[in-house]
């Protein structure tokens, strides 16, 4: 158990819904990020919180957006959705911020289905 | 852009075998990782390796960051080997991201 946790794992909707993925950081670390694995893409980064601001982000569409909240814990969330969006989501955490000796520690997924 | 590219991208190996799986990249790092996929989807991290040599059990990973390429060593491999396997960097050049390779799926036989 990597200690951080993804709700839910599982998730099916329709195209043009919207949904919200939940992460809680492993205790002490004040890092999030988020990441999507499809088959045709691979794994990819999608955006970085450091204590509540955005830190860096990748090739994450407009249509995601994501915060980190006061007590760490972080949503993502992913509106109009598309076929193409079905993917594997997963969180990750680390302690810090810097690039050094930055480990990280990755949730189980939310595996989401758009039908 | 900046590539990460891994080889084999498959290997089957029989228990017991060694193997090395490699992690080439396209600039330099400030930060390397190799990560295992299990066939149940979970990333486990194995090594934080920017460069030099560490070992951790039956696996070592090797960094040569001045020729851009990393090496994980898996000996005596066991059926719970199996999965895929990724190196992770962060580039030193350009913004903050995390760049995943492409991965090596592994699956060992009984």
């Amino acid at each position: 158990d990597s200690g951080v946790t993804q709700t839910p794992k599982h998730l099916i909707t329709a195209t043009g819904q919207r949904v919200t993925l939940r992460c809680s950081p492993r205790s002490g670390d004040l890092s999030v990020y988020w990441y999507q694995q499809s088959l045709d893409q691979g794994l990819q980064f999608l955006i970085h919180y450091y204590n509540g601001e955005e830190r860096a982000k990748g090739n994450i569409l407009e249509r995601f957006s994501a915060q980190q909240f006061p007590d760490l814990h972080s949503e993502l969330n992913l509106s109009s959705l598309e076929l193409g969006d079905s993917a594997l989501y997963f969180c990750a955490s680390s302690v810090g911020t810097g690039v050094a000796k930055n480990i990280q520690y990755f949730g189980a997924g939310t595996r989401l289905s758009v039908l | 852009g900046i590539q990460v590219e891994q080889s084999p991208p498959d290997l089957i190996l029989q228990e017991g075998a060694n193997s090395t799986l490699r992690c080439n990249f396209s600039d330099s790092v400030n930060n390397l990782q190799w990560f295992h996929q299990n066939p149940w989807g979970q990333l486990i991290n194995l090594f934080y390796i920017p460069s030099g040599t560490k070992q951790n059990g039956r696996l070592s990973a090797t960094t040569v960051a001045t020729e851009r390429y990393s090496l994980l060593y898996i000996s005596s491999s066991q059926t719970t080997d199996s999965g895929v396997y990724f190196c992770v960097i962060v580039p030193t050049s350009g913004t903050y991201k995390y760049i995943f390779g492409t991965g090596t799926r592994l699956k060992v036989l009984a």
